[in-house]
């Protein structure tokens, strides 16, 4: 079946770091991606999205790469903070086998900033 | 301007008891989505309201679960002869417009435990 998925469960950087975290998906007719923050004992906060028609799209600190050829998105942080700590989670927009339009999530990496 | 409200935050019931856990919306917003997490998952789709109606319930468990988005009030998502394997987080979201077209934006959760 179709499905969103991240390559590594646990991400540890220094303070300062760049991060990347990375999420394959299997859907190629998703229409957008979203990558959320979930902090602990909280709802997962929007970070940032990207259309399907795109590769790539900045926002403050973060960027989202998507390449279609692979099925292959992630989320870049600059400048990592201890206040980044959290898990993120990526998610995809689409219909799934004829049935109705839905937002998946993936199974989240844990990133854990060092000071 | 207030995000969206969830309560209770913390819900303990036996087993056989019926749960019932409330959504407001942001302001401005009628559509819902109601999201169940299991520990160190993502996000599960269950069903989505607008006012009055249900939308995509493919979700959610065809028995034991109910959902509703009255033309005044909360929305609620019921629970009814809960079991063990109900305990989980249950997230709701709102958005402006209908899925697709606009940002999901995530309540803190209510976190259900089946005793």
């Amino acid at each position: 079946g179709e499905s969103v998925g991240l390559h590594l469960p646990t991400l540890s950087v220094q303070e300062g770091d760049n991060s990347i975290i990375n999420c394959a998906y299997s859907n190629s007719a998703s229409d957008y991606f979203i990558w959320y923050k979930q902090e602990s004992g909280k709802g997962p906060q929007f970070i940032i999205d990207i259309r399907s028609n795109m590769d790539k799209r900045q926002g403050q600190r973060v960027t989202v790469l998507l390449n279609k050829t692979v099925k292959h998105l992630s989320l870049q942080i600059a400048a990592t903070q201890p206040g980044d700590s959290a898990v993120y989670f990526c998610a995809e927009f689409g219909r799934s086998g004829g049935s109705n339009y839905k937002l998946t999530f993936g199974k989240g990496t844990l990133l854990t900033v060092n000071p | 301007n207030a995000g969206v409200m969830q309560n209770p935050r913390h819900l303990v019931r036996r087993r056989g008891q019926e749960a019932r856990l409330r959504c407001s919306p942001m302001k401005g917003h009628s559509h819902v989505y109601w999201y169940r997490q299991l520990p160190e998952e993502g996000l599960k789709f269950m069903v989505y309201l607008q006012k009055e109606n249900i939308i995509d319930e493919s979700g959610m468990p065809k028995e034991r679960f109910s959902a509703e988005f009255p033309k005044e009030g909360p929305s609620i998502l019921r629970i009814q002869q809960v079991v063990r394997g109900d305990s989980a987080a249950y997230f709701c979201a709102s958005s402006r417009s209908p899925r697709g077209s606009d940002t999901q934006y995530f309540g803190p959760g209510t976190r259900l435990t089946v005793l």
